[in-house]
């Protein structure tokens, strides 16, 4: 299984956006990044997931490197309600998600 | 709609009772799952179930005792669990069964469960 590293932790100012990058070196050609959020005590929510391409959706942009060794989770501008663990996973073929230790995103005013 | 829907919500048990978890949805998935997430660590793959066959234990306790009666119910069934059993308890779903890298997982708000 292809895994992942992120920082631990970052922190954003709201309204500015923030990027949360993931690197994902051992990724195979069919496996898809999928970004995951886990604001406290609550269940993960399902932000966005891409192949090669990059994504955008309602909530966020997802940058994938040309070599797809790496992404970017792009949330264009950050407000306090965004603050959580944010992880980046690499889907494997049993159809799994796999979390490793996420980063989590301080936005503060 | 992408809802997954945990009962109850919190439960307290002590470690002789037996208890149940429940999920459900009403997405037409086919696969579905239970993580495990204990406080300040993620979540933890449990079990899969697909087409509501069990395909994958990843080496559970037989305390816990997962069970599909149909396309849109996930049970966990508890007996004779230890404090450190405590944790709360994810339920999820997706579209398709193993194999199909591309179909989006939803979680449920889980379950906590506390073991006195």
């Amino acid at each position: 299984d292809a895994k992942t590293t992120q920082p631990p932790s970052m922190d954003c100012a709201e309204g500015r956006a923030a990027n949360l990058p993931c690197n994902h070196s051992t990724i195979s050609g069919n496996e898809y990044v999928y970004w995951y959020r886990q604001i406290h005590s609550q269940g993960p929510q399902y932000i966005i997931h891409g192949l090669k391409n990059n994504e955008t959706n309602e909530m966020a942009s997802l940058i994938i490197t040309e070599d797809r060794k790496s992404s970017t989770l792009i949330l264009p501008h950050a407000t306090l309600r965004d603050t959580a663990v944010y992880y980046c996973i690499v889907r494997n073929a049993g159809n799994m998600l796999t979390f490793g230790g996420g980063t989590r995103l301080m936005v503060k005013p | 709609d992408t809802e997954v829907t945990q009962t109850p919500k919190h439960l307290v048990m002590g470690m002789t009772n037996k208890k149940s978890l429940k999920c459900e949805q009403h997405m037409g998935h086919r696969a579905m799952y239970w993580y495990k997430q204990k406080a300040k660590k993620p979540p933890e793959l449990m079990f899969v179930y697909s087409y509501e066959k069990l395909s994958i234990n990843e080496s559970v306790p037989s305390r816990f005792s997962p069970e599909c009666p149909n396309s849109s119910l996930l049970n966990l069934h508890l007996h004779a669990l230890q404090p450190e059993d405590s944790a709360l308890y994810l339920c999820a779903s997706s579209q398709e069964g193993a194999g199909i890298s591309g179909n989006t997982i939803y979680f449920g708000e889980g379950s906590w469960l506390t073991v006195v």
